[in-house]
């Protein structure tokens, strides 16, 4: 049972415009969240994170917005980059509770020139 | 930067084989895990490790087993080989504290014939 949802497999953006990378979630108990991107052969790489107490958080292009209530959060890359091409993962994190981190499937970002 | 090393990158084996995956980080981090991720799928949790003589087992039941006798160190072993065992292993590391981004290594392509 997927505690952590990306619903969309692949997104594909214009360079210079915003992409939207969506998670939904389910465990009430989670309360810490990250995004990673990957590369093809590569391992992931911590983009961003942010915890329940918050609603945003913004690192230069990337911004993570957080609905509690919706069990929603998201990934703002603005403006898209070709480097941005990439999976990226969302993962959650009980405080407190064993370490792991509980990720999605992630969503494939295709930037396209 | 994070310092994490896995190796082998790849390994192609045969059914039967004893198999040890390497993961080394240089950060001092006292925190370790290994993570199992099929491809399109998300990264399960398979171990992790608090520190030197610490071991516990993940989320996702595994056949593999890990040791950490030193604070950089976590390998992971199979014990007998099956093409079940064919899967992408990342190992991870992260400093003490509940909410710290993990770190992630390039990761190790196993396939078992």
């Amino acid at each position: 049972d997927q505690q952590v949802k990306q619903n969309s497999p692949s997104l594909s953006v214009q360079e210079g415009r915003i992409s939207i990378l969506n998670c939904d979630y389910t465990n009430s108990m989670f309360d810490y969240f990250l995004w990673y991107k990957k590369y093809p052969a590569e391992g992931p790489t911590f983009l961003i994170s942010i915890s329940s107490i918050k609603d945003k958080n913004e690192d230069g292009r990337f911004t993570v917005f957080l609905n509690k209530s919706a069990k929603h959060l998201s990934l703002h890359i603005v403006p898209s980059q070709p480097g941005d091409s990439a999976v990226y993962f969302c993962a959650a994190k009980q405080g407190g509770g064993a370490d792991g981190l509980t990720f999605g499937k992630g969503t494939h970002l295709i930037i396209q020139p | 930067e994070a310092d994490i090393y896995q190796t082998p990158r790849y390994l192609v084996i045969g059914t039967g084989k004893k198999i040890t995956l390497e993961c080394s980080q240089t950060m001092g981090h006292d925190k370790m895990y290994w993570y199992q991720q099929d491809p399109g799928m998300e990264l399960h949790l398979i171990h992790y490790s608090y520190g030197v003589n610490s071991t516990e087992k993940g989320d996702l039941s595994s056949e593999s087993t890990v040791s950490r006798i030193r604070t950089e160190h976590f390998p992971l072993t199979l014990e007998s080989a099956r093409p079940s065992h064919t899967s992408q292993y990342l190992c991870a590391s992260s400093t003490t504290g509940s909410y710290n981004e993990q770190f992630f290594g390039p990761g190790t392509r196993l396939t078992v014939l």
